[in-house]
């Protein structure tokens, strides 16, 4: 079975603060993908990224950026320069891929959440 | 254009009503979903239609029934609903469903139904 763990539960941050958000993994396949959503209190979920298990590269968009390391089993996110925009809710999600995963195969697996509010 | 609109935002129905949420994607997405999510909680999938056909019901109680009428739209139909079962109601699509109903392609989601059972 495969799980999420985002630890934080709550982060507060003052505008313009570097923030990261936490999100560590648990599988047993081999192929397997991480996503990143934000759910601001309006309700919608918007994707965020997509990253698959074979590449490990980090990536950056604009003030967003995340950190994949396979060795820790970890999917962390962190915003530069936080803007009050970013109050959300960020889920990290999983799917996987292969023997072990069964009949719950490409099911997306979500972390509790992490509720991040900038203030002004 | 990655775009899943939901109808209505709001509804409030009373345990005897019978409503339904509406779903629509013109992404040309072949997999849609149903989940819940209540307050503080991430979402639980309820239900998978993969090529218009329902795939995984998530043993989700019969007083929700999902229907899938064509390509682009989902709808579920709710009938003598709990209290329990006020909740955000969200809809996503996925490109290619797979031969199992899901597979990793990315979810897109809708603005969700918040429903509120009295």
């Amino acid at each position: 079975a495969q799980k999420v763990t985002q630890a934080q539960t709550e982060i507060s941050v003052v505008e313009k603060e570097d923030v990261t958000l936490d999100c560590v993994y648990e599988t047993r396949d081999t192929t397997y993908y991480l996503f990143w959503y934000k759910q601001p209190p309006s309700g919608e979920l918007v994707f965020l990224i997509r990253r698959n298990s074979f590449d490990e590269q980090n990536e950056i968009s604009g003030r967003y950026s995340w950190n994949f390391q396979k060795s820790t089993s970890s999917f962390n996110f962190t915003i530069t320069a936080s803007q009050v925009v970013d109050s959300a809710v960020y889920f990290c999600a999983l799917t996987t891929i292969g023997a072990y995963s069964g009949a719950g195969s490409y099911q997306l697996t979500f972390g509790k959440g992490t509720k991040l509010s900038v203030i002004p | 254009d990655t775009e899943v609109t939901q109808t209505p935002k709001h509804l409030v129905m009373g345990m005897t009503n019978k409503k339904s949420l509406k779903c629509e994607q013109h992404m040309g997405h072949r997999a849609m979903y149903w989940y819940k999510q209540k307050a503080k909680k991430p979402p639980e999938l309820m239900f998978v239609y993969s090529y218009e056909k329902l795939s995984i019901n998530e043993s989700v109680p019969s007083r929700f029934s999902p229907e899938c009428p064509n390509s682009s739209l989902l709808n579920l139909h709710l009938h003598a609903l709990q209290p329990e079962d006020s909740a955000l109601y969200l809809c996503a699509s996925s490109q290619d469903p797979g031969t199992s109903g899901l597979s990793e392609d990315t979810q897109y989601f809708g603005p969700g139904t918040r429903l509120t059972v009295l």
